[in-house]
């Protein structure tokens, strides 16, 4: 089946740092790729939709300049967490669907990255 | 707006038992449905998709039923092993197959040897 790959799987920063994290589909292209975070015991939540060589579409109270999604080719999306604050810390999880149409419709995930600020 | 509810939250059963997890969602026009897999700390593991126009998929011991009109899904797991410890998560896609999922809490399984 169809890979994503998410780097770095985990990452500690300090308050105030920035944090850039990698989506990648490794043997297909996905014209769109979704963002999400998951607290502690809690669903997935859609964060942003990001397409590619367009600006991303965020989901209501996601703070476009605090999470900022860029989608330069058809394998990779990054997430930048700005300024990253410790409630910013989270595990963060990105799929990515088959690129020219929806087809069977199937979403692939990455394995995530924890996230933790100190 | 789409919701997606799972039951029970939690289920711990002995290894052997058959055992079936719920999942309802609120708007009938759905695109497709998945069912994930998650171990803690872990990505998800897609086990199986249900396109909008099929009743059912099967995977090995896992069944997973669709009703879409009563917006209704099961997953049945047949012979459940102490592996299949995890949390499961269903999630639905929007009726026009570019939208995003929309995920339930999820049920989290503890099988015991």
């Amino acid at each position: 089946g169809a890979v994503v790959s998410q780097h770095p799987s985990w990452v500690i920063c300090k308050s105030g740092t920035s944090v850039k994290i990698e989506c990648r589909s490794l043997d297909f292209q996905a014209t769109t790729m979704f963002w999400y975070r998951q607290f502690p015991k809690q669903s997935l939540m859609l964060m942003a939709t990001s397409n590619e060589g367009s600006k991303a579409t965020y989901e209501q109270g996601v703070e476009k300049d605090k999470f900022l999604i860029n989608h330069a080719s058809l394998t990779l999306s990054t997430l930048t967490v700005t300024s990253a604050h410790p409630e910013d810390s989270s595990f963060y999880i990105c799929s990515a669907g088959l690129a020219g149409g929806p087809e069977t419709g199937e979403l692939f995930f990455g394995e995530g990255s924890r996230l933790t600020v100190l | 707006k789409q919701e997606v509810t799972q039951i029970p939250a939690a289920l711990s059963v002995p290894e052997g038992e058959n055992l079936v997890l719920n999942c309802s969602f609120t708007d009938s026009a759905i695109y497709n449905l998945q069912w994930f897999r998650q171990d803690p700390g872990k990505g998800l593991t897609s086990l199986l998709l249900i396109q909008s126009s099929q009743r059912e998929q099967t995977s090995g011991r896992l069944n997973a039923s669709l009703d879409k009109s009563s917006g209704r899904s099961t997953l049945y797991i047949a012979a459940s092993q102490p592996g299949d410890s995890a949390t499961y998560l269903c999630a639905v896609r929007g009726g026009s197959g570019y939208s995003t999922l929309t995920f339930g809490k999820g049920t989290m399984l503890l099988v015991s040897p």
